[in-house]
């Protein structure tokens, strides 16, 4: 089965400053990758995905992410975070078996 | 909007009982899943099911058995609940093809 690795289990970052968080993913065929996102005590929400076409997408709140097949990474960046981005999120693959993997989760905390 | 309901939102339950944890949707998704989220480990498959009547082992299966017997129910049974099964448990959705999941609200289940 695929497996999902997050390099950072907690991002303290500024209000206003850019953040990265990390995803790497372990599969060799075709994948399909989502960034989910959890406000607390919420529930999981999508924020964006990579199907196929572009390598870029965009949510609409201002996070990007980046498929890069050579090195199976989905980092999620957004330029400028404000207070209210402070969650958890997941990144997730799927490929043609129908099963959805998670990794463990990036807690982001965003200071004023 | 694609509604996955899930029966409770809390419950405590002692060792040693049956305990049934229900899952509907409501946009005839073929495929439902299954996971457990504890802090640090993100969400763990634990069971998925691509049709009625079939199911997939996850990562976590052990201690758990899953029911579908309608397309949009899939149960999820603890046979003998036991402390280290105290968590929230994640259900979710998908129609055919590679898309996100839709996700219920949780249950947390507490086993004293």
């Amino acid at each position: 089965a695929q497996s999902v690795t997050q390099l950072d289990s907690q991002v303290p970052v500024f209000e206003e400053a850019p953040v990265e968080l990390r995803c790497n993913y372990s599969s060799s065929v075709s994948v399909y990758l989502f960034w989910y996102v959890q406000y607390p005590n919420q529930g999981l929400q999508l924020l964006l995905k990579y199907l196929s076409g572009s390598t870029l997408v965009e949510s609409i709140n201002g996070f990007e992410a980046e498929f890069n097949k050579s090195q199976t990474s989905f980092h999620l960046r957004k330029p400028s975070v404000h207070i209210s981005d402070t969650a958890e999120y997941f990144c997730a693959v799927r490929h043609n078996n129908n099963d959805m993997r998670f990794g463990a989760g990036t807690r982001l905390t965003v200071k004023p | 909007d694609v509604k996955v309901t899930q029966s409770s939102r809390y419950l405590v339950k002692r060792t040693g009982e049956k305990v049934f944890l229900e899952c509907v949707q409501d946009m005839d998704h073929e495929n439902m899943f299954w996971y457990r989220q504890d802090p640090g480990l993100g969400l763990r498959l634990i069971y998925f099911s691509y049709d009625v009547k079939m199911k997939e082992k996850g990562d976590i299966p052990e201690g758990y058995s899953v029911s579908r017997e309608k397309k949009e129910r899939f149960s999820l049974i603890l046979e003998s609940a036991s402390t280290n099964q105290t968590s929230m448990y994640l259900c979710a959705s998908t129609p055919p093809g590679y898309t996100e999941a839709f996700f219920g609200q949780g249950t947390r289940l507490t086993v004293v």
